[in-house]
């Protein structure tokens, strides 16, 4: 069955430094996608960065990088230069194909993610 | 150019009562997922619709129901609410469904059942 695992249920980091947020899947598909969206206290989930299981390069969006290890079905989140904006709830999705069909998202539990001054 | 947009923000019901959330997708975009959201947890996918039809469904029972119509704008239906039906229920929405399309989110109706 396919599975998102984010272990970290809080991380906190000092503003303008750096942190990664972990995130681990499983599935039996060689085809797949991997998402992160960001949670702000007002629920809206804002999607942050992409990366595809056949891209070779580790995905990046501005501050954002997703480090990918496939072979260890890893995709972490870096988030770099941290800014008090950054604090909010932060959920690692896997998509399709998932029986036949793209269509739903699955997501981990999510990571709370504190930046401090 | 406007992205998701869900109506209510907010909505009380009671037990056994019927409610029918709305969601408007992205300029552009021609599928509507929807998924419930239990305080602390993750989104869970509910169904996708597509082309007016239901495309794939999640664990939920048949008392959750949708709708699309003919401009992409989408409904959820949830007949004989239950206190664990409180929970956000968010609306995402895309363009087809190819691998690696984006679902971009609303901001979501939080529903409370009393």
């Amino acid at each position: 069955a396919q599975k998102i695992t984010q272990t970290q249920p809080g991380m906190f980091v000092q503003e303008k430094e750096a942190v990664t947020l972990d995130c681990t899947y499983d599935t039996s598909d060689q085809s797949y996608g991997l998402f992160w969206y960001k949670q702000p206290s007002s629920g809206e989930m804002i999607f942050l960065i992409y990366q595809g299981s056949y891209d070779e390069q580790n995905a990046t969006e501005g501050r954002y990088s997703l480090n990918f290890q496939k072979a260890r079905k890893s995709a972490n989140l870096v988030i770099s230069a941290s800014q008090l904006g950054d604090s909010a709830m932060y959920f690692c999705a896997m998509r399709g194909p998932f029986r036949g069909g793209y269509n739903k998202l699955i997501f981990g539990a999510g990571t709370r993610l504190a930046v401090h001054p | 150019d406007a992205g998701v947009t869900q109506s209510p923000t907010h909505l009380i019901k009671t037990r056994g009562q019927q409610v029918t959330l709305r969601c408007s997708p992205k300029s552009g975009h021609d599928t509507v997922s929807w998924y419930q959201q239990a305080l602390g947890q993750g989104p869970q996918f509910i169904f996708q619709y597509y082309e007016e039809e239901e495309r794939q469904r999640g664990n939920f029972p048949d008392r959750f129901s949708g709708h699309q119509f003919p401009n992409y704008s989408s409904e959820l239906n949830v007949n004989a609410l239950l206190l664990g039906d409180s929970a956000l229920y968010l609306c995402a929405s895309s363009f087809r469904d190819t691998q690696g399309e984006t679902q971009y989110f609303g901001p979501g109706t939080r529903l409370l059942v009393l």
